[in-house]
Formats: C-alpha cells, sequence, structure tokens
C-alpha cells in the first residue's frame, strides 16, 4: 500500500484535457515539494515535473503541475497517443525520513 | 553522454547477498546525491535508499532498513547498493538514480533486474 494515494486509472481522448491527483499526508506533501514521473512499459521512469509545478528542460509546456495543502495535481492538455503511460506522484516524508511515491496512474488514451 | 548505468543484477537464493553497482558518466558525479529505487514486477515504484555527495547523509526504507547498504566511490563515478539477507519480496529491477536539489530524481539508469528464488 503506497504512502501517496492515486487512482489508478485515467482515460481521455485526444485534445483532451485530463487531471491526475496524488494524494498525501502533512509529513509528505503538505511538507515537501512533489515530484511526478512518467513510464512507459519497460523503461525507466522520466522525471516530468519537479518542485510541484517546475518543467524539466525538454518536457513539453502540455505538462502542468500544481500543489495545494496535502493534494498535487498533474495536468495534461492537448492529449496526445504517446502520453499513455503511467504517471506517478513522489515526495519526501519527513516522518519517515524518506521518499514515498504514490501507486501511480495509468493513463490510456482512447 | 549523461548517463547511469547498473549491473550486478541476477538470481539468487533466499537469504542470499549481492552487490549492485551504477556507473554514472557525463556530469560531475562527485556533486550529485544519488538514490536506489525498485519496482518489483508489475508493481509500482519504491524508494529504497539515499546517499549524499560526500557519503555523509544516507537514508533506508523501512523494508530494507537493516538489510541493504548504501555506499559509493567518487574516484570511480560509481554508487553501491550491498544487499543481504535477501528475500523473495527484494525481487524488483533496481535503479540509480541522481538527484537534482535534495532529492528529485532527475536522471535514472536502465535498471537492473535481482530475482530472489529457490
Amino acid at each position: 500500500q503506497s504512502v501517496l494515494t492515486q487512482a489508478p486509472s485515467a482515460s481521455g481522448t485526444p485534445g483532451q484535457r485530463v487531471t491526475i491527483s496524488c494524494s498525501g499526508s502533512s509529513s509528505s506533501i503538505g511538507s515537501n515539494a512533489v515530484n511526478w514521473y512518467q513510464q512507459f512499459p519497460g523503461t525507466a521512469p522520466k522525471l516530468l515535473i519537479y518542485n510541484n509545478s517546475q518543467r524539466p528542460s525538454g518536457v513539453p509546456g502540455r505538462f502542468s503541475g500544481s500543489k495545494s495543502g496535502t493534494s498535487a495535481s498533474l495536468a495534461i492538455s492537448g492529449l496526445q497517443s504517446e502520453d499513455e503511460a503511467i504517471y506517478y506522484c513522489a515526495a519526501w516524508d519527513d516522518s519517515l525520513f524518506g521518499v514515498v511515491f504514490g501507486g501511480g496512474t495509468k493513463l490510456t488514451v482512447l | 553522454e549523461v548517463q547511469l548505468v547498473e549491473s550486478g543484477g541476477g538470481l539468487v537464493l533466499p537469504g542470499g547477498s549481492l552487490r549492485l553497482a551504477c556507473e554514472a558518466s557525463g556530469f560531475s558525479f562527485n556533486t550529485y546525491s544519488m538514490n536506489w529505487v525498485r519496482q518489483a514486477p508489475g508493481q509500482g515504484l519504491e524508494w529504497v535508499s539515499f546517499i549524499g555527495s560526500g557519503s555523509t547523509t544516507i537514508y533506508y526504507a523501512d523494508s530494507v532498513k537493516g538489510r541493504f547498504t548504501i555506499s559509493r566511490d567518487n574516484a570511480k563515478n560509481s554508487l553501491f547498493l550491498q544487499l543481504n539477507s535477501l528475500r523473495a519480496e527484494d525481487t524488483a529491477v533496481y535503479y540509480c538514480a541522481r538527484s537534482r536539489g535534495f532529492w528529485t530524481a532527475d536522471l535514472w539508469g536502465q535498471g537492473t533486474l535481482v530475482t530472489v528464488s529457490s
């Protein structure tokens, strides 16, 4: 059971805007920055969003992140078929003295 | 090229040991903190351990504390994970990942598979 909670699946049609949520606690998301990772089958995760809302160079502007209280969200606008992947949120947890991940949300582009 | 390459995975008996290595290239390894993250077959990501650039700060997940040991050799641009007292539930792909800022894993290796089975 993951410390951060994500819905196991999400879906959207091409061009649509999709939001993936991540719920934590006061010691994790409530106190620390949230990162988002994208993972395709059989490959390593890729950093998509860091520090709640910052995009590494090379990540399209269609991807955006936000945080409020003990929850965070990843939004994907102008959904494309190549966005079909699993998305994980992650944050440092001050109580556990470690990094906690969400269980992952599998995004399907219909 | 900036990259991380893991090695050392394989099949090991329950209770056995294994040493994973991660070789870094293309960046100043000695200025970055590093992590190990694992992923069991068909499962999500699980953070395993963190080590600061100078090895003075080290953290472990509760699930591996006392059994796994993280270390690094900055002269050889290498990160290590010693896995002892292995259990079936340790079966996973183990990734090394570079930390940006405090712990943000911004660069990942391709992973090495550890299988614990009799």
